[in-house]
């Protein structure tokens, strides 16, 4: 079975581009999360999405970063325009919706991140 | 307000030693915690998890993790450190939102 995989791996764009970040969850896991860990700082929770909805995006920086899930199946992150700030690295991750009671819902398992660098 | 602590950033052990990684939570309910790992190149795996019942929880790669109420810890152990276990690991606690740790560096010594 495939894990969470994110694209691309690494990023380097200018201050003021776009960026699109993509993450494709683990087939069937209908919770997605994005996280991001600026260097040297703790990693950060950004959003959860069930489905295709927004459940919790109280994590987000700023109306710079735009998050989608459409179809519910894999997601974006747009960054739009970029600052230094941003730099840093997004994880993505997924893990089963069962119920609320059952804890595989809450146990999540992580992409292998993009390094999102603005220079 | 909801924080994890992991007060070594880096820690050096011989390859065969015990190791111990240190974390304090504070959360309001009843945490659920997790212990990952994230080697060079890699994402982040998740050791083991507490959600209940038994305080001493075992994972994958030898490592074991106990929680303690009254301290707000969940320590992560390994009787015997191999080369391969060289990553930073990461403390974890929470729901679908997780508040993470700043992590610790291991750096294991032939």
């Amino acid at each position: 079975e495939a894990g969470v995989t994110q694209f691309p791996s690494h990023s380097v764009i200018e201050k003021g581009q776009t960026v699109t970040l993509r993450c494709d969850p683990i087939s069937g896991h209908d919770n997605l999360y994005w996280y991001r860990r600026v260097m040297g700082k703790e990693i950060k929770f950004l959003l959860h999405f069930v489905k295709e909805s927004k459940q919790d995006e109280s994590g987000m920086p700023n109306n710079r970063f735009l998050a989608e899930r459409t179809g519910g199946t894999y997601s974006t992150l747009k960054v739009q325009p970029a600052e230094l700030e941003d730099s840093g690295v997004y994880f993505c991750a997924s893990s089963q919706e069962v119920s609320r009671w059952d804890k595989l819902s809450y146990e999540q398992y992580f992409g292998p991140g993009t390094r999102l660098t603005v220079t | 307000a909801q924080s994890v602590t992991q007060p070594d950033i880096h820690i050096t052990v011989s390859e065969g030693a015990s190791l111990e990684l240190r974390c304090n939570y504070s959360y309001g309910a009843t945490p659920y915690l997790f212990w990952y790992v994230q080697s060079p190149g890699q994402g982040l795996q998740l050791l083991l998890k507490y959600f209940s019942g038994d305080t001493l929880v075992q994972g994958i790669k030898g490592f074991e993790a106990e929680f303690k109420r009254s301290q707000s810890s969940f320590n992560l152990r390994k009787p015997s450190v191999h080369w391969s276990d060289a990553a930073e690991y990461f403390c974890a606690v929470g729901l679908h939102k997780y508040i993470f740790g700043t992590g610790t560096r291991l750096k294991v010594l032939a």
